[in-house]
């Protein structure tokens, strides 16, 4: 039972144009959700979370939109750029002591940046 | 601030060993939790560990195990190695006041043959 699912395994973007990373999830009482980037042979690296009293977060280049009725959210890369090539997971977790250390990640998006 | 440290990074072993592998958290930060990654089932949650107990477990069989000791080092172990374990094993560490990590090492890679 797949709760949080990238349905692209792909996305290819041209250099200065935006990414649209999604991410759907099956279980309603998720209350945060976070995004990370993966280089090969690294750990993922933080990018961006959201709680789900928000509909937006934005830290520079990155936003995350959530939808909770569709459950739904979204990362948008803009601009992009080649260095922002890397798989992209989202990542959610369950309220209190239900979630400690624990994060259910989806299958992950390869974001390829071409200059 | 150092980052999250796991050793080794490589490991190759055969069907039927154990295997331990180390992870040193930030600086600070109390709760270590341990993640296995392969292209079949993705990222997993294994086991979380904070003050030296483990507070939440995922589905995993019991031939997967860890501990950690009272300076928040942690270590896991797999017995019995079958061809599956062979994965990407990722320590992360949470820093206080939060309830999931934002923080992970590079990895271990398993391999078994």
């Amino acid at each position: 039972d797949q709760q949080v699912k990238q349905n692209s395994p792909s996305l290819s973007v041209q250099e200065g144009r935006i990414s649209i990373l999604n991410c759907d999830y099956t279980n309603s009482m998720f209350d945060y959700f976070l995004w990370y980037k993966k280089y090969p042979a690294e750990g993922p690296t933080f990018l961006i979370s959201i709680s789900s009293i928000k509909d937006k977060n934005e830290d520079g280049r990155f936003t995350v939109f959530l939808n909770k009725s569709a459950k739904h959210l979204s990362l948008h890369i803009v601009p992009s750029q080649p260095g922002d090539s890397a798989v992209y997971f989202c990542a959610a977790s369950l309220p209190g002591g239900t979630s400690y250390g624990k994060l259910t990640f989806g299958q992950g998006t390869i974001l390829t940046v071409h200059p | 601030k150092a980052g999250v440290t796991q050793t080794p990074r490589y490991l190759i072993k055969t069907r039927g060993q154990q295997v331990t592998l180390s992870c040193s958290p930030i600086s600070g930060h109390r709760s270590v939790s341990w993640y296995q990654q392969t292209p079949g089932q993705g990222l997993q949650f294994l086991f979380e560990y904070f003050s030296e107990t483990q507070r939440n477990k995922g589905n995993f069989p019991g031939r997967f195990s860890g501990r950690q000791f009272s300076n928040s080092r942690s270590e896991m172990n797999v017995s019995t190695l079958e061809l599956g374990d062979s994965a990407l094993y990722l320590c992360a560490s949470t820093e206080p006041g939060r309830a999931v990590p934002l923080h992970f090492g590079n990895g271990t890679r398993l391999t078994v043959t």
